[in-house]
């Protein structure tokens, strides 16, 4: 039983236009909710997290969303470059609950076309 | 370099046998967790290790342990290998909760049975 799906396992975008990555979750005990990115032979690099009192965080060019009535988050990534082309994986937790255990999504594979 | 170094980055070992993987965290951080990432699952969470105690457990086998020594740096042991266990192993390590600030994980072990 997934707890966390992202349903996209590809995305395609021109270089300049808006990325829009989503993420459904399951379990609403999830309160801390973070995007990771990952090159090829790298492990997960941390992007941007949010916690269930807000509904949006922004950082440079990537900003989360979260609905938390639809058990929903995206992540927008505008301008996208050739460089964000990586798998991105969303993760969900409960700060109440065992600290450890993000639970992590299958990823999604971002390709940017110049 | 992110700071978490996992060594060794590629082994191969016959099942049956039994293996340790060595993680040596940030500097200064004192949680270290341990995830496997199968070819058609996501990043899957092992255990958390606290400033050398164990702090939360996931779907870690019994032929699995793991400890974190005085120094910090930990090590994951799998025994009694079976093909199913060919899996990327990662560590990462984070200050506190990491929720905030979110994990830094190393580049990952490739573990191949035959």
């Amino acid at each position: 039983d997934q707890q966390v799906k992202q349903n996209s396992p590809s995305l395609s975008v021109q270089e300049g236009r808006i990325s829009i990555l989503n993420c459904d979750y399951t379990n609403s005990m999830f309160d801390y909710f973070l995007w990771y990115k990952k090159y090829p032979a790298e492990g997960p690099t941390f992007l941007i997290s949010i916690s269930s009192i807000k509904d949006k965080n922004e950082d440079g060019r990537f900003t989360v969303f979260l609905n938390k009535s639809a058990k929903h988050l995206s992540l927008h990534i505008v301008p996208s470059q050739p460089g964000d082309s990586a798998v991105y994986f969303c993760a969900a937790t409960s700060y109440g609950g065992s600290q450890g255990n993000l639970i992590f999504g299958k990823g999604t594979k971002l390709s940017v076309k110049p | 370099d992110s700071g978490v170094t996992q060594t060794p980055k590629h082994l191969i070992t016959a099942t049956g046998q039994r293996v340790t993987l060595r993680c040596s965290p940030r500097s200064g951080d004192l949680s270290v967790y341990w995830y496997q990432q199968s070819l058609d699952q996501g990043l899957q969470f092992l255990i958390q290790y606290y400033n050398g105690e164990e702090r939360a457990k996931g779907n870690i086998l019994e032929r699995f342990s793991a400890q974190q020594f005085p120094d910090l740096h930990s090590e994951l042991n799998l025994s009694s290998l079976e093909l199913g266990d060919s899996a990327l192993y990662f560590c990462a390590s984070s200050e506190l909760t990491g929720l905030i600030n979110g994990y830094t994980f190393g580049s990952g072990t490739r573990l191949t049975v035959v």
